[in-house]
């Protein structure tokens, strides 16, 4: 099965500031991931599909990069409302998995 | 509005068994695949299974293939999950999930609980 490997685990960050999550594949997927975010207590949400496509109705301050097997979510000066939890997904075996998640949280 | 709705869950013995359901509108349903995601409490997201959209094909993790069966019934619009020789590690909240033009999980159920425990 494909691993994903996202870092970090948990990202201290003031509002205002931009990050950058990864998402690292244990083989090359091409540009077969994807991005969700959960806030708490809630179904989880698609921000970008396969690796930098937006997906409608999410704020453009939401932008992913990537290919191969290293893949980045970036987002432009983050707001109190995107403070939950990141995880990146594969679809490149029909034996999907998703990576651990990374906690974006405030500092 | 596209909307699933799951329904089923509980708390169930070790070694017995559940239906979870999951009721779909707001799009054509016998045109999408669509699958099941787990999250144990406090953990992350699982994939679970998925199906193809006439039902012919379908996939499963490791740890529940041969134990859990999904399915569908496009004329009810409905997705299933069969739990059977339910253990304590399948306690989770489970999504049920549609699968975009593609093979990303674009919408998502409220979830539904399954706790498994004597």
């Amino acid at each position: 099965n494909i691993v994903l490997t996202q870092s970090p685990a948990t990202l201290s960050v003031t509002p205002g500031e931009s990050v950058s999550l990864s998402c690292r594949a244990s083989q090359s997927i091409s540009t077969s991931i994807h991005w969700y975010q959960q806030k708490s207590n809630e179904s989880p949400r698609l921000l970008i599909k396969y690796a930098s496509q937006s997906i409608s109705g999410i704020p453009s301050r939401f932008s992913g990069s990537g290919s191969g097997t290293d893949f980045t979510l970036s987002i432009n000066r983050v707001e109190s409302e995107d403070f939950s939890i990141y995880y990146c997904q594969q679809s490149y075996s029909s034996l999907y998995t998703f990576g651990s998640g990374t906690k974006l949280e405030i500092k | 509005e596209v909307q699933l709705v799951e329904s089923g869950g509980g708390l169930v013995q070790p070694g017995r068994s559940l239906k979870l359901s999951c009721a779909a509108s707001g799009f054509t349903f016998s045109n999408y695949g669509m699958a099941w995601v787990c999250q144990a409490p406090t953990k992350g997201l699982e994939w679970v299974a998925s199906i193809s959209t006439g039902g012919g094909n379908t996939y499963y993790r490791d740890s529940v293939k041969g134990r859990f069966t999904i399915s569908r019934d496009n004329a009810k619009n409905t997705l299933y999950l069969q739990m059977d020789s339910l253990r304590s590690e399948d306690t989770a909240t489970y999504y049920c999930a549609r699968l975009g033009r593609g093979y990303y999980f674009d919408y998502w159920g409220q979830g539904v609980m399954v706790t498994v425990s004597s």
